[in-house]
């Protein structure tokens, strides 16, 4: 299984919105509402921001949302902060009942 | 609140095998609502999933160390463990105990991870 694609860094001004990518096959990202998005921050175990597609966790800001079409799935984070600087991967459940991570995205607060 | 920590050793040798533990607190392991699970993350790397057990005794792994892994219960402990055997330098990593729910197909709460050398 191959990891999901997404670009190696986004960077956006405080305040400013910005996108994260993942893109999959059908085998993965595109056949199931079954994506999840993850921060950490260094030297930190990662952290659940964004599950089934679009839903957060208890205690998530309301500044993280998650969409999908077709085989990409999508992080969007509004308003960003100073504390939004980490490393962002997202996951699939796949068609063999495994999981697959993405490539990891670093989201710098410029 | 459900906590889960890893322990073991930092340092195994070439080919031999590697051993972890992951004792759960706050909860029980016997809960039928989660898949508990083995994450790892190479140095300076991505995530990478290993494999997750459930209550029943089902397991489920990476295609890719499927060959090499054990992952089983121990719930008179609250534990579960990962077993790799004929490690190489290659599977020097963090290694992550984190909870799978059974409805959600998320990894919502994660151990502190520990960090495993392979090196003779």
């Amino acid at each position: 299984q191959s990891a999901l694609t997404q670009p190696a860094s986004v960077s956006g001004s405080p305040g400013q919105s910005i996108t994260i990518s993942c893109t999959g096959t059908s085998s993965d990202v595109g056949g199931y509402n079954l994506v999840s998005w993850y921060q950490q921050h260094p030297g930190k175990a990662p952290k659940l921001m964004i599950y089934d597609v679009s839903n957060r966790p208890s205690g998530i800001s309301n500044r993280f949302s998650g969409s999908k079409s077709g085989n990409t799935a999508s992080l969007a984070i509004s308003g960003l902060q100073a504390e939004d600087e980490a490393d962002y991967y997202c996951s699939s459940y796949t068609s063999s009942s495994t999981y697959v991570f993405g490539t990891g995205t670093k989201v710098t607060v410029l | 609140q459900v906590q889960l920590q890893e322990s073991g050793p930092g340092l195994v040798k070439p080919s031999e095998t590697l051993s972890l533990t992951c004792t759960v607190s706050g909860g029980s392991i016997s809960s039928g609502d989660y898949y508990w699970t083995w994450i790892r993350q190479h140095p300076g790397k991505g995530l990478e999933w290993i494999g997750y057990i459930y209550y029943s005794g089902s397991t489920y792994y990476n295609p890719s160390l499927k060959s090499r892994v054990t992952v089983s219960l121990d719930t008179s402990n609250n534990q579960f463990s990962l077993k790799l055997n004929s490690v190489t330098a290659a599977d020097t990593a963090i290694y992550y105990c984190v909870r799978r729910s059974r409805v959600d197909f998320a990894f919502d709460i994660w151990g502190q991870g520990t960090m495993v050398t392979v090196s003779s």
